[in-house]
């Protein structure tokens, strides 16, 4: 079945370590995503990429960094940096500049750190 | 910014229509209106989309206004599995989707 795998689900890490989030698509899709959200709050857009070795800040991109070195994979660095990194990440993808073509969405990986 | 906003939450009973507002003033000419539903800690599930005519699908219905300025999702008979929240966002080419903070609608037997 195609589709996005984010891993793992739930994730631990102590306060000043880097940590990175795997999100893979199977969908064949230029563009890719990365959301972050907060407990009873909206998606906040992190990073997104359109096309491989090409990607674009959103609105809350410090803190974090990504690559996009293969189409099916765009995988989220969250670094010491990042001042409150605890938070629900869903990555997404979609056919690129197509405002018909819906978002897939994975089932998101929860990270805290302590 | 999120171009759309929607009341933070709705209520419905069982078997009961649904519908629930977005408002897009500032939506252009060539913005899609896209509907997502989240169920609780699970990634956002596509509804439906459109641009100027209403649609249905197996899920939903989304009538859009004249001006384009505003759509509303319908839910036809509301059922406890539709207990989520609900995005309204506008999709144009240039990929960069925001959301905003969505509907959570609560739906009671």
């Amino acid at each position: 079945d195609g589709g996005i795998t984010q891993s793992p689900k739930y994730l631990f890490r102590k306060e000043g370590q880097n940590v990175t989030l795997s999100c893979e698509q199977n969908l064949n899709h230029d563009a890719m995503y990365w959301y972050r959200q907060d407990p009873g709050q909206g998606l906040r857009l992190i990073y997104y990429s359109q096309i491989v070795n090409d990607f674009q800040k959103g609105d809350i991109a410090e803190g974090y960094s990504v690559s996009r070195e293969k189409k099916e994979s765009f995988p989220l660095t969250v670094t010491s940096a990042q001042k409150n990194p605890t938070a629900f990440y869903l990555c997404a993808s979609s056919a690129q500049g197509r405002e018909t073509s819906p978002l897939h969405f994975g089932n998101g990986t929860r990270l805290t750190v302590t | 910014d999120a171009k759309t906003t929607q009341p933070n939450s709705m209520e419905s009973n069982e078997e009961e229509p649904v519908h629930l507002p977005c408002n897009h003033s500032t939506i252009s000419g060539t913005d899609y209106i896209h509907w997502y539903r989240q169920l609780p800690s699970q990634g956002p599930e596509y509804v439906i989309h459109g641009l100027t005519s209403n649609v249905n699908n197996r899920m939903a219905s989304l009538a859009i206004a004249e001006d384009r300025k505003s759509s509303t999702l319908i839910l036809h008979r509301a059922t406890l599995r539709d207990a989520a929240v609900y995005y309204c966002i506008l999709r144009d080419d240039t990929d960069k989707l925001i959301f905003g903070t969505g509907t959570r609608l609560q739906v009671f037997p």
